[in-house]
């Protein structure tokens, strides 16, 4: 398998613009998890899928925040609007549902908002 | 809040000697843990994990402990090597969803 796959690696914006990133979970996998990555924060769930349902947005910092999983192998993370403060690194992860599993990554999407 | 600290942002080693990564965490509930390495402009990959049920677990050169009264895990990596510097993150799961901390930067100096 190719791994998780995410798209776009780099995104650079100005304020104010929607961005969508996007996602290809490991084929079978039961779970879809989104991340971000900041300095103060490490590795900052915001929001995880089971069998394409979201579970938990309760990270999903604001409501200029959404994901959706239209079916099994795609995903979406949609900021709009964007602002500065959104600039991170954005990860991609999925995993089985059983227990004692880990989760797989992709190589992230980095955004700059300007 | 966080509920995975990583307290120390940065280590450094010489190589061939004992890095020693920590990581605690608040929530009772946790009963998986993992670690994770990252090296720049990837994701992080799965390096070990423990279940609460044990207070060891070894692969190679890496073992992680336990201490579940303390909630207080450990990244041991003996003997280091070059190749090892990178980023750590802890992890802990209360089943299926995974909490991470803020990352160790360890490098390891030849």
């Amino acid at each position: 398998d190719a791994g998780v796959i995410q798209s776009p690696r780099h995104e650079v914006t100005e304020m104010g613009q929607e961005v969508t990133l996007r996602c290809k979970p490991i084929s079978g996998h039961d779970y879809l998890f989104w991340y971000r990555q900041t300095m103060m924060r490490g590795l900052e769930l915001l929001i995880y899928f089971n069998n394409n349902v979201p579970i938990d947005d309760s990270g999903m910092p604001e409501d200029r925040f959404s994901a959706k999983m239209p079916n099994a192998s795609f995903s979406t993370l949609k900021i709009q609007p964007s602002e500065p403060r959104d600039s991170a690194v954005y990860f991609c992860a999925s995993g089985w549902d059983r227990a004692g599993g880990e989760l797989f990554f992709g190589e992230g999407s980095r955004l700059t908002v300007l | 809040d966080q509920q995975v600290k990583q307290n120390s942002p940065s280590l450094s080693v010489q190589e061939g000697r004992i890095s020693i990564l920590n990581c605690d965490y608040t929530n009772s509930m946790f009963d998986y843990f993992l670690w994770y390495k990252k090296y720049p402009a990837e994701g992080p990959t799965f390096l070990i994990s423990i279940s609460s049920i044990k207070d060891k677990n070894e692969d190679g050169r890496f073992t992680v402990f336990l201490n579940k009264s303390a909630k207080h895990l450990s990244l041991h990596i003996v003997p280091s090597q070059p190749g090892d510097s990178a980023v750590y993150f802890c992890a802990a799961s209360p089943s299926n969803q995974f909490y991470f901390g803020t990352g160790t930067s360890l490098t390891v100096i030849p």
